[in-house]
This record gives structure tokens, C-alpha cells and sequence, in this order.
């Protein structure tokens, strides 16, 4: 069965500053893996995803992922923070079942 | 917009009295899940429609049930709510690449 580890718990970053939220999982083929965000009150927004082909991938809001098989890791990062940006962070991994594994979540908060 | 909906956002209800949160898609997606989200938690599946196939996650409490009338349309039914029941509620469908895309929850309260 496929699992996901965020590391962090809670990152607060300087507006400005750069972000980067870690994510590993654990599965036996080629995964789906996902980034979502969740405002507080608010449902999961995708971010981004990637299931094949280039390992860098572009999503929405400014956000990027790298996929590195090597690490079995998918780390989101955003260049340059707003205090927008403060919401929890959710890493999640797809198999052939239909269902998502989700890590634990990051929280982001951002300070001014 | 194609979305998720859910209505309402925030629900209350009283100890042991019958609920129903319901979720439509615009989507035409065939899989419909329900998760069932606690403070600072990662949401929880509890169950999720193939069509009209149901699939039950084994730690899914019995209090809790489901119906699908249609591809649009996915109502979760909480027989005898109790205090450890109160959370955020969430519909989601599957897109074409096992990516889920959530409505914005409903707020469960009970009392």
C-alpha cells in the first residue's frame, strides 16, 4: 500500500522569502502524486500533479514540484511567498484503486 | 465554472438526530468520494461510488451511509450523530489522471 511523509509539521516563512514544503512517499511502481492546499473553512485545491513525463512540474498559483524517483520524494517550492500563501499544505499519492493517500499536512504560516 | 458543490456549508444538529449533507458535481465524473476531515487532520475516506457501485472503508462506522440517485448527485447520511462526529465534511471527483477535485465542505456541528 502507498504512504506519504511531510516532515514538517509548521514552516513560517518571511513574505518574500522563497518556500519549499517536503514531501516523500512510499510505492512500489511509478506513482500519481499530488499537491493540494486547503485555506482554513475551505476544501483541497489541486495545485499541481504529476504521473509521468517531465519531473519538474508547473501549477497553479506560482507553485512548482520536482519528482526525484532516486529520493521517492515530490517537493513543492514557490520562488517568492504573499501572505496568501498561508493555508495547509497536503502531499497525496494515487494508485490504481482510486483513492489518495494524503500526508499528515504542512501548515504554512507567513509573516510580514 | 465545472465544480463541486456541497450544501449546506455549515450544519447543526442535535445529538442523535438524523442528517443528510448532500454533494452535486458539474463534472460527469463516474467516482464520487466522501472524507470526513477533523482539525489539523488529513481528510478521511469513507467511502466512494464507482458509477453506482459503492465501496465502504472497512473503519467506516455503520452510522454512516450514502446514496447516489444519479452521476450528479451523492448524499451522506448520518443516522444517530454523536459528539465525535462533529468535522468538516467533504465531497470530491476523480478526473482522468486520479486527480480529486474537492467542493468546499460543510461544516458539521453537533449539539
Amino acid at each position: 500500500a502507498q504512504s506519504v511523509t511531510q516532515p514538517d509539521i509548521h514552516i513560517t516563512v518571511s513574505e518574500g522569502a522563497s518556500l519549499e514544503l517536503r514531501c516523500n512517499y512510499s510505492y512500489g511502481a511509478t506513482p500519481y502524486l499530488f499537491w493540494y492546499v486547503q485555506s482554513p473553512g475551505q476544501g483541497l485545491q489541486l495545485l499541481l500533479k504529476y504521473f509521468s513525463g517531465d519531473t519538474l512540474v508547473q501549477g497553479i498559483k506560482g507553485f512548482e514540484a520536482e519528482f526525484k524517483r532516486s529520493q521517492s520524494s515530490f517537493n513543492l517550492r514557490k520562488p517568492s511567498v504573499h501572505w496568501s500563501d498561508a493555508a495547509e499544505y497536503f502531499c497525496a499519492v494515487g494508485a490504481n484503486d482510486y483513492k489518495l493517500s494524503f500526508g499528515a499536512g504542512t501548515t504554512v504560516t507567513v509573516r510580514a | 465554472d465545472a465544480m463541486v458543490i456541497q450544501n449546506p456549508r455549515y450544519q447543526v444538529t442535535q445529538f442523535g438526530k438524523p442528517v443528510t449533507l448532500s454533494c452535486s458535481q458539474t463534472l460527469n465524473h463516474n467516482v464520487m468520494y466522501w472524507y470526513q476531515q477533523k482539525s489539523s487532520q488529513a481528510p478521511k475516506l469513507l467511502f466512494h461510488y464507482y458509477d453506482k457501485d459503492f465501496n465502504n472503508e472497512a473503519d467506516t462506522p455503520d452510522n454512516f451511509q450514502s446514496r447516489r440517485p444519479n452521476t450528479s448527485f451523492c448524499f451522506l447520511d448520518i443516522r444517530s450523530p454523536g459528539l465525535g462526529d462533529a468535522a468538516m465534511y467533504l465531497c470530491a471527483t476523480r478526473g482522468t489522471a486520479y486527480e480529486q477535485y474537492f467542493g468546499p465542505g460543510t461544516r458539521l456541528t453537533v449539539t
